[in-house]
């Protein structure tokens, strides 16, 4: 099936420590994955993309590493910031071009 | 940088009142979509638009749903007699190419909280 699965939040840590979000996914084939984030008030932005398997997407720190052994594409960043809370979303398109989103992972960093 | 922009930013409306949602994409994309997301849940789809003509749908749209393109540069959401369970935030997106292919970014507005009461 198509599906894409988090790990439930809300993941609460202190600034400067390290992040990880689980995410796994179901697909038939290799599509390209995504994770967004929200911050609070704001739309949906695009935080890293891979196209590929073994792909690493980067940005702001963030990294995901798309591992077809394991079908996951977990997100990590080495030290987080309080301005990193955010409600984080792994997601993969269908093969109908539809976005599949994970139900989101509340990300909240204290000073 | 070119972005997706959604007006209102909240809308409040009675039950059974309709609501249009409206949605200016960036202008050289193509392809057109609606989400949506119920306070605390996942984002769900609801329709992808292209060529004019709606090219797929979710269990969620409805016949109360439709979509329009009316001027080639607003691209909008109107749900016809609304229900409590309308209420979520919906987003508009955008994209250069469908299918979200491997080079493909889906660009999304900042959403329009519908409350229903």
């Amino acid at each position: 099936g198509n599906s894409v699965t988090q790990m439930e939040g809300p993941v609460t840590l202190s600034e400067e420590a390290f992040l990880t979000i689980n995410c796994t996914y179901t697909a038939t084939g290799y599509p390209s994955l995504f994770w967004y984030v929200q911050y609070p008030g704001e739309g949906l932005q695009l935080l890293l993309k891979a196209t590929k398997a073994d792909d690493k997407g980067s940005n702001k720190g963030f990294e995901a590493t798309y591992r077809k052994e394991t079908t996951s594409f977990h997100l990590e960043k080495g030290s987080v910031q309080v301005s990193d809370s955010a409600v984080y979303f792994c997601a993969r398109p269908s093969n109908t071009g539809k976005l599949i989103f994970g139900q989101g992972t509340t990300l909240q960093v204290k000073p | 940088e070119p972005e997706v922009t959604q007006t209102p930013s909240h809308q409040v409306t009675q039950m059974g009142q309709e609501v249009i949602l409206r949605c200016v994409p960036i202008s050289n994309h193509l392809y057109f979509y609606w989400y949506r997301q119920i306070l605390g849940q996942k984002v769900e789809f609801l329709v992808s638009f292209y060529n004019n003509e709606i090219s797929e749908k979710s269990e969620i749209f409805d016949d109360q749903f439709s979509v329009e393109r009316p001027d080639g540069s607003n691209f909008t959401l109107k749900i016809r007699s609304t229900k409590l369970e309308d209420s979520a935030m919906y987003f508009c997106a955008s994209s250069w190419t469908g299918g979200f292919s491997r080079n493909t970014e889906a660009f999304f507005g900042q959403g329009t909280r519908l409350t229903v009461v």
